[in-house]
């Protein structure tokens, strides 16, 4: 099982649509989450850290759920802005050291 | 604040030949991250440096691939010699402190295209 998995896409989804992404891991020492998005030719911009109650920025909720193992994006009146590639991204801990494994990402277009 | 700043851009080479990156991070950033993002994958950890010493380094390919900070500053990523597998783009990132909620700042990258 890879370490981080996410939906294959793509989505293509109508300008105001409501779309969500889904992200599994398996290590259960995770420590820290994040959603990184990904302009095409450009390079990763971290879009949203992942808290253990779930966290909201305007448009877009993250939630995680360690029991799981599964982390989502939920992106809300989508904007034709909104596309590009999401990357789910954990951070595993060995020794004192802190990695960040990526997914493969998911990518979105919005259409008019 | 500068960003995270690589070069070059853009680099063509044939199989068998060398290649080198540079990287010059955020200032006051202590880590230091090489990434390999081949198309349509997300980025896989090549190396990371604390300063000038070297963290991880699993996954770095060492028959052909080396990387230093000597300075704690700048790196540089070499490939010598380069297989067509090596096509891809190479990330640098950096923190200000490598631990688990430290945000990591990408740099534009460097697209290596090996014939």
């Amino acid at each position: 099982r890879k370490e981080v998995e996410q939906d294959p896409g793509p989505f293509n989804v109508p300008e105001g649509a409501t779309v969500a992404f889904n992200c599994t891991y398996s290590n259960s020492a995770s420590q820290s989450f994040f959603w990184y998005r990904q302009d095409c030719r450009k390079e990763p911009k971290l879009l949203m850290s992942v808290y253990s109650s779930g966290n909201e920025d305007g448009r877009f909720t993250a939630q995680l759920n360690r029991a799981s193992q599964y982390i989502s994006l939920l992106i809300r009146d989508s904007k034709l802005s909104d596309s590009a590639t999401y990357l789910c991204a954990v951070n595993i801990q060995g020794g004192s050291n802190y990695k960040l494994t990526f997914g493969k990402g998911t990518l979105l277009t919005v259409n008019p | 604040e500068a960003g995270v700043a690589q070069s070059p851009r853009y680099k063509i080479i044939e199989k068998r030949q060398s290649v080198a990156f540079w990287c010059n991070p955020i200032s006051g950033h202590a880590t230091l991250y090489w990434y390999q993002q081949i198309l349509g994958q997300g980025p896989k950890l090549l190396i990371q440096f604390q300063n000038n010493g070297v963290v991880d380094d699993s996954q770095l390919p060492k028959d052909r691939f080396s990387a230093e900070r000597l300075k704690g500053v700048d790196s540089t990523l070499k490939i010598q010699p380069a297989k067509l597998e090596d096509s891809a783009v190479y990330l640098c990132a950096s923190s200000f402190y490598g631990s688990s909620y430290n945000e990591q700042f990408f740099g534009p990258g460097t697209r290596l295209t090996v014939l």
